[in-house]
């Protein structure tokens, strides 16, 4: 069965410091991984996502992240924090069952920004 | 694109009412996703359709839930009776077209329901 774990349901830094969210994956099938973000009151929007090919994999706002198959983690950089960047991150995987699409969530980081 | 669209935004209900909640997914996408998230539980999913049929319907809580799809443009998700312990952010989301492991959900606003 497909699971996500994400390692740290807080994080702060400090503004300009680096943001490492932790997620680790379970898949009996090559996976397909995201990252989404939730701002406060709103719904979650994609980050980024890893189907095929280059494992280094980048997004929006500054973000990547990097597959590593061995390791079985996805875990999500920046190299220097903003104040807006507070927010909750999921990591999710593919689930199986062929073209219905659905996601498997993990429980999220809440990512807070110090000035 | 005007995205996922949710109505209401906010609601309020007394214990015992029924509660209906309305998505309509972007154009051109079969797939259709409804979740809760809750602070205790985090974000879970209720039911899925794939082409306006359901494929999975075991996150839904209990029969007081149901949801249908009778068109690719227009889902609801309705709760009856309501009990306070279905306070929540409901989301829907919906992804396509053409199904396929690599399509990203895209989510809705969400409702922010509120049983008293």
């Amino acid at each position: 069965a497909q699971s996500v774990t994400q390692l740290g349901s807080h994080v702060s830094v400090s503004e300009g410091a680096l943001v490492l969210l932790r997620c680790n994956y379970s898949s009996s099938v090559p996976p397909y991984l995201f990252w989404y973000v939730q701002y406060p009151n709103q719904g979650l929007q994609l980050l980024l996502k890893y189907t095929t090919g280059a494992t280094l994999v980048k997004g929006i706002n500054g973000f990547e992240a990097e597959f590593k198959k061995s390791e079985t983690s996805f875990h999500l950089t920046k190299p220097s924090a903003h104040m807006s960047d507070a927010a909750e991150y999921f990591c999710a995987v593919s689930g199986l069952g062929g073209s219905q699409g659905n996601l498997i969530f993990g429980k999220g980081t809440k990512l807070s920004v110090k000035p | 694109d005007a995205g996922v669209i949710q109505s209401p935004r906010h609601e309020v209900t007394e214990m015992g009412q029924e509660v209906t909640l309305r998505c309509k997914p972007i154009s051109g996408h079969n797939s259709l996703f409804w979740y809760r998230q809750t602070m205790m539980r985090g974000l879970e999913l209720l039911i899925y359709f794939n082409n306006n049929v359901p494929i999975d319907d075991s996150g839904m809580p209990e029969d007081r839930f149901s949801a249908k799809m009778p068109n690719a443009s227009f889902s609801t998700l309705k709760i009856q009776p309501s009990e306070p312990r279905d306070s929540a952010v409901y989301f829907c989301a919906s992804s396509g077209p053409g199904g396929g492991l690599s399509y990203e959900q895209y989510f809705g606003p969400g409702t922010r329901l509120t049983v008293t």
